[in-house]
């Protein structure tokens, strides 16, 4: 089964880190492009990263360059989300999403992480 | 950025009937290969999002043929033929042509 499972998720403190991870499984992950899109609390999704098949190539939404950084790691089917500077703006349900001929095929049941002291 | 602009926010309908949602973008979504990158996600409630039509009017797969994407130029349309109870939730458009890759804000299809 095709399937995106992310972990990581959590309360953390205003300035504090975060890392997510994405467990992907039953395809051949080195060949896709992987994303990040959040969701925060009852609003509509937002489009955090995306990381090329080799990880040459990674790309953020404005807000939170700088401060998050998208990784891969092939040999473990692997994705990851790591988080710093952390505001509470940035509290939301995180999603891992495969990218699959222009659509986002494949999507993650979501992490919550929660930015609040 | 691209805005992508849904409308309308909120649409009942009664089962059986149609329902049609629209999204329009501030540029063209035209990629030089001629396909137009723009899809629709439906969010039921308590799941995440799922792929219902890519580049403009392809259906994923397993994703029933009352649902259809049309395009002309930089308005898009997303049709239910005869909308079944399984069809609430909120429906986005999304770009994929440039990033930021950006979202409508949504539109809640509710059950009359």
């Amino acid at each position: 089964e095709v399937q995106l499972v992310e972990s990581g998720g959590g309360l953390v403190q205003p300035g504090g880190s975060q890392r997510l991870s994405c467990a992907a499984s039953g395809f051949t992950f080195k060949s896709y492009w992987m994303n990040w899109v959040r969701q925060a609390p009852g609003k509509g999704l937002e489009w955090v990263a995306n990381i090329k098949q080799d990880g040459s190539t990674k790309q953020y939404v404005d807000s939170v360059k700088g401060r998050f950084t998208i990784s891969r790691d092939n040999a473990e089917n692997s994705l990851y989300l790591q988080m710093n500077s952390l505001s509470a703006e940035d509290t939301a349900v995180y999603y891992c999403v495969r990218l699959y001929s222009g659509g986002f095929d494949i999507w993650g049941q979501g992490a919550m992480v929660t930015v609040s002291s | 950025d691209i805005v992508m602009t849904q409308s309308p926010v909120s649409l009942p309908v009664t089962p059986g009937e149609p329902a049609s949602i629209s999204c329009r973008s501030s540029q063209s979504l035209l990629h030089s290969n001629g396909n137009n990158y723009l899809d629709w996600y439906l969010q039921k409630p308590g799941q995440s999002p799922q792929l219902l039509i890519y580049l403009g009017s392809i259906r994923a797969s397993g994703v029933p043929d009352r649902f259809s994407g049309s395009e002309s130029g930089t308005d898009f349309t997303l049709k239910i033929s005869r909308v079944e109870a399984e069809d609430v939730g909120v429906y986005y458009c999304m770009q994929g042509l440039q990033t930021p890759i950006t979202f409508g804000q949504g539109t809640r299809l509710e059950i009359k």
